[in-house]
């Protein structure tokens, strides 16, 4: 029942940068909520990677950035490395009855 | 550093009450919300609500009103989850998850109870 769709997956090879799109509706995203991402290594609970839309928490290599732009949000790996295989997770606040904190349907980064 | 320590993996029988626990430490419990977070089998993450430790308010997502109680020990700097009325897709990891104060992220993770609904 995920709110914000994301892509199932999407791969490259090592040092490649790779996107993932995560696109709400006006009652999320496009309602300026702001968009968090999660990182969530097999097997391990969920991290948090981006806050704020584009803001790294403290450890959290600058390969990592966000974005976002009306109704979408983006996350960017640039110099894919092989500790980056893992699910991406977005996450935000939806004011609809549908639920309050929704996330996105997650996406599984490979490496090559 | 900030830790939440989760209680161990449980199995009920459908129709049952499961009871899943997370300890914080670290910092100060009352002054941040803790929110409740499942993910069944191979699937995505879906959140099932909030609790302030100061107040003890609570908020619920609509799917689970009626069957999930959120409650707090702030004297021992716990946060409790009970979910009633268990049904076979009621199976997942459960998660607690810190509710930062910047931006409302999810900033710290307990590290999940496996709860397994089975006849």
């Amino acid at each position: 029942q995920s709110v914000l769709t994301q892509p199932p997956s999407v791969s490259g090879a090592p040092g490649q940068r790779v996107t993932i799109s995560c696109t709400g509706s006006s009652s999320n995203i496009g309602a300026h909520y702001d968009v968090h991402w999660y990182q969530q290594l097999p097997g391990t609970a969920p991290k948090l990677l981006i806050y704020g839309n584009n803001n790294r928490p403290s450890g959290v290599p600058d390969r990592f950035s966000g974005s976002k732009s009306g109704t979408s949000a983006s996350l960017a790996i640039t110099g894919l490395q092989a500790e980056d295989e893992a699910d991406y997770y977005c996450q935000s606040y939806d004011s609809s009855l549908s639920g309050f904190y929704v996330f996105g349907t997650g996406t599984k980064v490979t490496v090559l | 550093q900030v830790q939440l320590v989760q209680s161990g993996a449980e199995v009920k029988k459908p129709g049952a009450s499961v009871k899943v626990s997370c300890k914080a430490s670290g910092y100060t419990f009352t002054g941040y919300y803790m929110h409740w977070v499942r993910q069944a089998p191979g699937q995505g993450l879906e959140w099932m609500g909030w609790i302030n430790p100061n107040s003890g308010g609570t908020n619920y997502a609509q799917r689970f009103q009626g069957r999930v109680t959120m409650t707090r020990d702030t004297s021992i700097s716990t946060a409790y989850m009970e979910l009633r009325r268990l049904r076979s897709d009621d199976t997942a990891v459960y998660y607690c998850a810190r509710g930062s104060d910047r931006y409302g992220e999810f900033d710290y993770w307990g590290q999940g109870t496996l709860v397994t609904v089975s006849s």
